[in-house]
């Protein structure tokens, strides 16, 4: 069956810090990866998804970036993190070529003071 | 006019009463339809999935897809306290490659 991993699970750091956060997919090969953000009162927002290594769709404008290098691994970045990055963020992923179901993982929950 | 619209609640139910949670949409060409469940501090679980119209059940759960509204409907039979959790709505349209388009949130509590 496949598993789906993230860490850590709570964070909290500095404004200005950097910040990576890793996901990782077990039990299915070349799947779609997503990340997230859930913030109070704002719904999941589709931050970025990547349907192969190295290949990353921004959907959202903003001071994060995100990695795919390796096949069932995806890594979400900040060079320098702004108070309004505070929030919970989950990876997910869908079989290939389909969107439709997506699964997510635990969530990183993320406190920028 | 929001793509998903949902009634984020609170909605409070004694153990037993049948719960109809909704989601109203925009946009014709989305063709699936999810249900997701979120307990509290963890990430959404994927509860029911329909493809175009009807209806779909899965034990105490029914999913119902009305296109021509551009509605859908869960439906909780004999809920429990256990069901107490927040419940988005999602959905897409056939190319593959875009993005689920989710509602906020209805937060249900039943109640012992």
């Amino acid at each position: 069956s496949q598993t789906i991993h993230q860490w850590p699970a709570t964070l909290v750091q500095p404004v200005g810090s950097p910040l990576s956060l890793e996901c990782t997919v077990e039990g299915t090969s070349n799947p779609n990866l997503y990340w997230y953000r859930q913030a109070a009162g704002r719904g999941l927002q589709l931050l970025f998804y990547s349907v192969g290594i190295g290949q990353i769709s921004s959907e959202v404008p903003q001071n994060l970036s995100a990695s795919r290098p390796q096949d069932r691994q995806f890594i979400l970045s900040s060079k320098k993190l702004l108070l309004s990055d505070s929030g919970f963020y989950l990876c997910a992923w869908s079989v290939p070529t389909t969107v439709e179901t997506q699964y997510f993982g635990p969530g990183t929950r993320l406190l920028v003071l | 006019q929001k793509e998903v619209e949902q009634d984020p609640g609170p909605l409070s139910v004694p153990e037993g009463a049948i719960v109809s949670l909704n989601c109203t949409y925009s946009n014709s060409a989305f063709q699936y339809f999810m249900w997701y469940r979120q307990y509290s501090r963890k990430g959404p679980e994927l509860l029911m999935y329909t493809y175009s119209s009807g209806n779909k059940e899965d034990g105490r759960f029914t999913a119902q897809v009305d296109k021509s509204s551009k509605y859908i409907s869960l439906f909780i039979r004999d809920s429990q306290p256990s069901d107490s959790a927040t419940y988005l709505c999602a959905m897409s349209t056939s190319k593959a490659g875009t993005a689920l388009i989710f509602g906020k949130g209805t937060t249900l509590s039943v109640s012992s």
